[in-house]
């Protein structure tokens, strides 16, 4: 059935430090993957999207991989600041063989930067 | 250049009520696509409208219906309130309907029901 499955649910880092969210989806027709940020009581706010055609796409401090035959996709966050303290989430448009722009989200992923 | 633009920001009904969001997409979009986030969730698909006509529904009961109009704004109507139809309805547009279309939300439409 159509699923993104997304890890960790909560992720905490110090500031500078790295940080990895990881998705997994289901339909092997999907072919855009984008990501959100979603600070609290706001929109989510597409951050970076990928297209089934490249394998990495970088924007400053924020980079996603895919895997195509795995499946899975990932967003990079390096020298995290405070700022980037929110939930995440990544999606996928499944099912409906490609009629709608429909897109399936991940349970999202709480990312604290600590100080 | 403005974003997608919601009304109201923010809805109290009670049981039984209807209500009418509305949306304005980014200027030269033509697709709109509605979302209900349930809190602690990811946005759920309800609808997609491009070029006025439905391309799309989610697994939502026919309570929810929407339209979208020569301007390329929408409406979602919601009949028969529910306590569980409290949500943040969000309302994304695109430039296009494929799949493959980035979208953007606006800042959405908190819905709570007495």
């Amino acid at each position: 059935g159509e699923n993104v499955e997304q890890h960790p649910s909560t992720l905490s880092v110090q500031e500078g430090d790295s940080a990895v969210i990881k998705c997994t989806y289901s339909d092997s027709a999907s072919n855009y993957f984008p990501w959100y940020k979603q600070e609290l009581g706001k929109r989510p706010q597409l951050i970076i999207d990928i297209r089934s055609n490249v394998g990495e796409k970088k924007d400053q401090r924020i980079a996603v991989t895919l895997n195509k035959t795995a499946k899975h996709f990932s967003l990079h966050i390096t020298e995290t600041q405070p700022e980037d303290s929110a939930v995440y989430f990544c999606a996928a448009p499944l099912g409906d063989g490609g009629a709608t722009n429909k897109l399936i989200f991940g349970t999202g992923t709480l990312l604290a930067v600590q100080p | 250049d403005a974003g997608v633009t919601q009304s109201p920001t923010h809805l109290i009904k009670t049981r039984g009520q209807h209500v009418t969001l509305r949306c304005s997409p980014i200027s030269g979009h033509k697709s709109v696509s509605w979302y209900q986030q349930v809190l602690g969730q990811g946005p759920q698909f309800i609808f997609q409208y491009y070029e006025k006509e439905e391309r799309g529904r989610g697994n939502f009961p026919d309570r929810f219906s929407a339209r979208q109009f020569p301007n390329y704004s929408s409406e979602l109507n919601v009949n028969a309130l529910l306590l569980g139809d409290s949500a943040l309805y969000l309302c994304a547009s695109s430039f296009a309907a494929g799949r493959n279309q980035p979208q953007h939300f606006g800042d959405g439409t908190r819905l709570s029901i007495l």
